[in-house]
């Protein structure tokens, strides 16, 4: 059972088309982070939401988290060549003991953008 | 901004051989660091948590005779493959998480391609 259920996994479009990618999960998250890969190379941190219906804008990015913290959303407007690549959402569940705030990742979009 | 350092970035050895991947945190101090295996265009998987001057919380299914973790500073962890086998063969990377509270982001190192023959 997927924790967090990112979709779709597979994007892929044309310059200039707007997308969103999704991430859900039946678990309250106390933060969400999404990133940016590339292939051969680490995730790259590109927001992280903590506020329950907090919205965060990163050029043509705009990040969604829900108002219950269990949900989040990345919305690309005018796509282009240089957005592709696999963008990857992951929280912190919201929980005592020792989780030590390890990441739950979701299942990643590989977003390819034609020219 | 944090930058973690992992090295080598590739790795290719025989069958056998034991390898190890070390985790730097360059600007700031980690008490945790995290272990991620990551298989082709698929999400990170987490391995084990290393926390410093204690033993690493090893992930279900993940052998930790297998994957030996050593964490003795604040800014180094060690993940070390022993007696590598091609299945073994897969793209590690580690993660530092600055000292406070568990919001902190993980920063994530560019990872190692270990390909075993």
């Amino acid at each position: 059972t997927q924790l967090l259920e990112q979709s779709p996994q597979f994007l892929s479009i044309q310059e200039g088309e707007n997308l969103t990618v999704y991430c859900n999960s039946s678990s309250v998250f106390s933060s969400l982070q999404w990133y940016r890969q590339e292939p051969g190379e680490g995730p790259v941190l590109l927001v992280t939401v903590v506020t329950g219906g907090e919205v965060k804008k990163l050029k043509r990015l705009t990040f969604q988290f829900g108002d219950a913290r269990k949900d989040s959303s990345l919305h690309i407007t005018a796509a282009q060549p240089g957005d592709t690549g696999l963008y990857l959402c992951a929280g912190v569940v919201r929980a005592g003991g020792t989780s030590y705030g390890k990441l739950t990742f979701g299942q990643g979009t590989i977003l390819t953008v034609h020219p | 901004g944090a930058v973690v350092s992992q090295h080598p970035s590739r790795v290719i050895c025989k069958s056998g051989t034991s390898v190890k991947i070390e985790c730097r945190s360059l600007d700031f101090q980690a008490t945790t660091m995290f272990w991620y295996r990551q298989f082709p265009k698929k999400s990170l998987m987490l391995m084990a948590t290393s926390n410093e001057g204690s033993k690493a919380t090893y992930e279900q299914g993940v052998e930790k005779d297998k994957f030996l973790i050593n964490h003795a500073s604040l800014t180094l962890s060690t993940l070390t493959v022993t007696s590598a086998h091609p299945e073994d063969s897969s793209f590690y990377i580690c993660s530092a998480r600055r000292a406070g509270h568990s919001n902190q982001p993980q920063h994530f190192g560019d990872g190692t391609r270990l390909s075993i023959l």
